[in-house]
C-alpha cells in the first residue's frame, strides 16, 4: 500500500497568505516527517513529529498529526516567495527497519510574489 | 547534521553505458542509503549501503542492474549499469542522523541522470 499520500498536488497562492499541505498514510508509524525539495535537487529536513505528538511548530511552520485518522498537515504561515519548493512528507514505520522512510508523492507549492 | 557531497552533478549518458555517482559525508555513518526519484515522482529507496557487507536491496532493484560499493563509513557508490531511457532520473544519496532509531535523513545534492 502507499504510504506518505500528500494532497493537494500543486497549491499556489499569494505571497503573505499561508499555506496548507496534507498527508494520509496506512500503516501504524514511529514517527512522520516533512521534507523541501528546490528545483529536483536534495531533499531538506523540515520537522520531525513522533506518533506520540499532536502538534509541533518550528518557526513559521506547523505540523499537525492525528494517528486515529493517520493524517498530517504542514502549515506555512506568512509564506514567502522563497518557499516555492516541492514538499514531501514521509514516514518511519512502526517495527520497520532504522531510518527506513516511505516518501508520499509530494506538493508543489508556488508563492507568487 | 551531516554534509553530504554527491557528484556528478549531472550526466548525459548513451544507452547500454553505466554511470558511477559518489557520495562522500563529512562524518562516520553507519547505513548510506540510495534513492531514485523519477520524474515528477516520489522518492523510492534502492538499497542501504553497509560498510564492510553487501548493500541491502528494496525489492524491484538488484545488484547486478545497481552495484554499490562502501569502503569505508564516509563513502559510497552507486553505479547505474546498462543505462536504457527509463533510467533518466535523479539519484540521492543520503545518510541518518546519530540520533537513534528513525532520526531524519540528511541528502546529498542528487545527480540528475539523462539516458539518451
Amino acid at each position: 500500500s502507499q504510504q506518505g499520500e500528500e494532497d493537494p498536488q500543486a497549491l499556489s497562492i499569494q505571497e503573505g497568505e499561508n499555506a496548507t499541505m496534507n498527508c494520509s498514510y496506512k500503516t501504524s508509524i514511529n514517527n512522520l516527517q516533512w521534507y523541501r525539495q528546490n528545483s529536483g535537487r536534495g531533499l531538506v529536513h523540515l520537522i520531525l513529529i513522533r506518533s506520540n505528538e499532536r502538534e509541533k511548530h518550528s518557526g513559521r511552520l506547523r505540523v499537525t498529526l492525528d494517528t486515529s485518522k493517520k493524517s498530517s498537515s504542514l502549515l506555512i504561515t506568512a509564506s514567502r516567495a522563497a518557499d516555492t519548493a516541492s514538499y514531501f512528507c514521509a514516514t518511519a514505520n512502526s517495527g520497520g527497519s532504522n531510518y527506513k522512510l516511505t516518501f508520499g508523492k509530494g506538493t508543489l507549492l508556488t508563492v507568487n510574489p | 547534521s551531516a554534509v553530504i557531497s554527491q557528484k556528478p552533478s549531472r550526466d548525459i549518458c548513451q544507452r547500454g553505458t553505466s554511470l558511477t555517482i559518489q557520495c562522500q559525508v563529512d562524518s562516520q555513518v553507519t547505513m548510506m542509503f540510495w534513492y531514485r526519484q523519477q520524474p515528477g515522482q516520489s522518492l523510492t529507496l534502492i538499497a542501504t549501503a553497509n560498510q564492510g557487507s553487501e548493500a541491502t536491496y528494496e525489492s524491484g532493484f538488484v545488484i547486478d542492474k545497481f552495484p554499490i560499493s562502501r569502503p569505508n563509513l564516509t563513502f559510497s557508490t552507486l553505479t547505474v549499469s546498462n543505462l536504457s531511457p527509463e533510467d533518466s532520473s535523479i539519484y540521492l544519496c543520503s545518510v541518518g542522523g546519530q540520533g537513534g532509531i528513525n532520526e531524519k535523513l540528511f541528502f546529498g545534492s542528487g545527480t540528475q541522470l539523462s539516458v539518451l
